[in-house]
């Protein structure tokens, strides 16, 4: 069975803080994703990685970074938190195209 | 980029009927369409999907349809029941890397 984790189910972060939201899968996928999910929206794709050190942008990178040091985790890091980057973030890891998501971590910045 | 519109964003149905949410695309290269059901509080979960080269899948109480030319494709649960409410998404992609979402149906069941 697939096992994606994230580092924390719910974060209160300061505006301007630095933030860092892990992400962990247990099934060797060469492909993870970060995603933010908010109403009315669906899902809006940050980045994404392809292989280890390899990153793409994906809808809206903006105000965010991410780190793939090892092929099982990666890590979206916010540079410095601002209230409109509250919102439930969502990791994924794929192969063969099919994706499997982490539980979520919801993050309010205030 | 890709663009993904799906309707309706709620959907009412008694346990029983039938419920159909539908996905439209734009870019004709994409070849995969997955749905995702997430339940409040749980992460979306695969249910079904379809490649381009398939017009119809079935999975018990789910199908889904492809239309390539037409570039739609919809989600079909038979014999509703309330177990089935949740919101369900749809998405396309192209490459395995890039996933464009629809904004989500929020389905209701009514015993």
């Amino acid at each position: 069975d697939v096992k994606v984790t994230q580092s924390s189910r719910y974060l209160v972060k300061r505006t301007g803080e630095k933030v860092f939201l892990e992400c962990v899968q247990d099934m060797d996928h060469e492909n993870m994703f970060w995603y933010r999910q908010d109403p009315g929206l669906g899902l809006r794709l940050i980045y994404f990685s392809y292989d280890v050190k390899m990153k793409e942008k994906g809808d809206i990178p903006e105000g965010y970074s991410v780190s793939r040091e090892k092929k099982e985790r990666f890590s979206l890091i916010l540079e410095s938190a601002s209230t409109n980057q509250t919102s439930m973030y969502l990791c994924a890891s794929s192969i063969h195209y099919e994706q499997y998501f982490g539980p979520g971590t919801r993050l309010t910045v205030t | 980029g890709e663009n993904v519109e799906q309707h309706p964003s709620t959907l009412s149905v008694q346990e029983g009927d039938s419920a159909v949410i539908k996905c439209t695309y734009s870019d004709s290269a994409s070849n995969y369409f997955p749905w995702y059901k997430q339940e409040l509080g749980k992460r979306p979960q695969l249910i079904i999907d379809i490649r381009s080269n398939v017009g119809e899948k079935k999975d018990q109480r789910i199908a889904v349809t492809l239309n390539k030319t037409a570039k739609h494709f919809s989600l079909h649960i038979t014999e509703t029941q309330p177990e089935d409410s949740a919101v369900y998404f749809c998405a396309a992609s192209k490459d395995g890397n890039q996933f464009y979402f629809g904004t989500g149906t929020s389905l209701t069941v009514i015993p």
